[in-house]
């Protein structure tokens, strides 16, 4: 089945503990991106990555690390998670460039 | 600074009424347009706009884009209880990498 997978589903740390949140496409996609969603911002893209060892910012880059070492893997790394990381972040992939998302079910984050 | 604006942000209305969801936006290098749906979970892809197909329609739901007002309207008609989502609106812009902007949604809520 093609899909995006994201682990984990939930997650609750605590200030300043390293994490990591994975994702991984079957679809051969070029395009991946994160994305986090807030109540009543929306979904605010984070990292974007076109292809292999190609990254780029998006519009809250900030406390945020990515990597793209392999097509189909799009980690989420926080180094040193604040509260106001606490959100619903979501991983998508697209074919190419200009073709629609298709979004994994999302990890829940909770910094405490 | 670009923008998506959706509006309403939120709607309630009867099965069987006709609905119309509005997007605007303010964007540099626009490439497309893009509705997703989304209910408990994941964002799922309704509809792409461009220059050259800026109508789509699927079903009982249909989408305009009018590039001269830089908006775009999402209609549904004879609304379903199973229409009750939240509907994102999104805008692809080629602006020397490739970053999606999301609006903050319109919550649709459909009573039997």
């Amino acid at each position: 089945e093609a899909q995006v997978t994201q682990n984990p589903r939930y997650l609750i740390t605590v200030t300043g503990k390293k994490l990591t949140v994975t994702c991984s496409q079957n679809m051969n996609h070029e395009y991946m991106s994160w994305y986090r969603q807030d109540p009543g911002l929306g979904l605010r893209q984070i990292y974007y990555s076109m292809n292999v060892e190609v990254t780029d910012k998006g519009d809250v880059p900030e406390g945020y690390k990515v990597s793209r070492k392999e097509k189909r893997n799009f980690p989420l790394i926080l180094e040193s998670p604040s509260p106001n990381q606490t959100s619903l972040y979501f991983c998508a992939s697209s074919l190419k460039t200009g073709t629609p998302l298709h979004f994994g079910n999302g990890t829940r984050l909770t910094v405490t | 600074e670009d923008k998506v604006v959706q509006s309403p942000l939120s709607l309630v209305v009867h099965e069987g009424d006709t609905v119309t969801l509005n997007c605007s936006y303010e964007v540099t290098n626009f490439r497309s347009l893009l509705w997703y749906k989304q209910e408990k979970k994941a964002p799922t892809f309704l509809f792409m706009l461009t220059s050259s197909g800026i109508e789509k329609k699927s079903g009982r739901l249909s989408s305009i884009l009018d590039k001269k007002e830089l908006s775009s309207i999402l209609n549904i008609t004879a609304t379903q209880t199973g229409d009750s989502a939240i509907y994102l609106c999104a805008v692809d812009r080629g602006t020397g990498g490739f970053k999606t902007i999301f609006g903050a949604g319109t919550r649709l809520f459909v009573k039997a």
